[in-house]
């Protein structure tokens, strides 16, 4: 089965633009999760959406939105960029919603906004 | 709200010493429990899970970790570790009540050859 894979692999943004990332999850699970992974602050759940619907989100401003097709592709987008926003980007694909089963981490998108 | 909190952001060790890596979780009720880890320029895989049943749990690669309910901790071990356990590790939890998995900020782990 081919791994959970992450498109761009890496971006430059300027403040105040906006961005799409891209996540396809392993073949058969309908569950991906969204995470920003920053060196000082870890892993942070921005959210989960489980057959096209959103099922639960992080703590992140609104500017943070995603969305998931009905072949469980998911996008994720953030508007009016800020430098603190720079991350790197981690989806996270299961079989399950909610966190009840393991999750299989794609390579990421880091995003660097000047 | 619940965390998860692990106790060393780096550690480092020479080859064949023993790991104990910390991990303290606030929720009080069912929680799920894992220890992912990132090696050098790979993807977060999963090491171990607990989810019910034996506290004791084993994982890939000589990696175990014990729920103890009572201290709310789920610590990571590793009897004699090797050069290629240099890595990231990551504790998370999951609480049933709001089915979000919570990571913990990590522990940079260098081992010395």
């Amino acid at each position: 089965k081919a791994g959970v894979t992450q498109t761009p692999r890496y971006l430059i943004k300027t403040r105040g633009q906006q961005v799409t990332l891209s996540c396809s999850p392993i073949s058969g699970h309908r569950s991906v999760s969204w995470y920003q992974q920053t060196p000082g602050q870890g892993l942070q759940f921005l959210f989960e959406y489980f057959s096209e619907t959103q099922r639960n989100k992080g703590n992140f401003p609104g500017r943070f939105s995603g969305r998931q097709f009905s072949n469980s592709r998911s996008e994720m987008n953030v508007s009016t960029l800020e430098l603190g926003d720079s991350a790197l980007y981690l989806c996270a694909s299961s079989s399950s919603s909610g966190g009840s089963d393991e999750q299989y981490f794609g390579p990421g998108t880091r995003l660097t906004v000047t | 709200a619940q965390s998860v909190s692990q106790h060393n952001h780096h550690v480092i060790l020479s080859e064949a010493a023993s790991l104990e890596l910390g991990c303290n979780y606030s929720y009080g009720g069912t929680v799920n429990l894992f220890w992912y880890v990132q090696y050098p320029g790979q993807h977060l895989q999963l090491l171990l899970k607990y989810f019910s049943g034996d506290p004791l749990v084993k994982g890939i690669k000589g990696f175990e970790a014990e729920f103890i309910k009572s201290k709310f901790s789920f610590n990571l071990r590793k009897p004699s570790v090797q050069w290629s356990d240099t890595a990231e590790y990551f504790c998370a939890g999951r609480d049933y009540r709001d089915d979000k998995i919570i990571f913990g900020k990590g522990t940079r782990l260098h081992i010395l050859p």
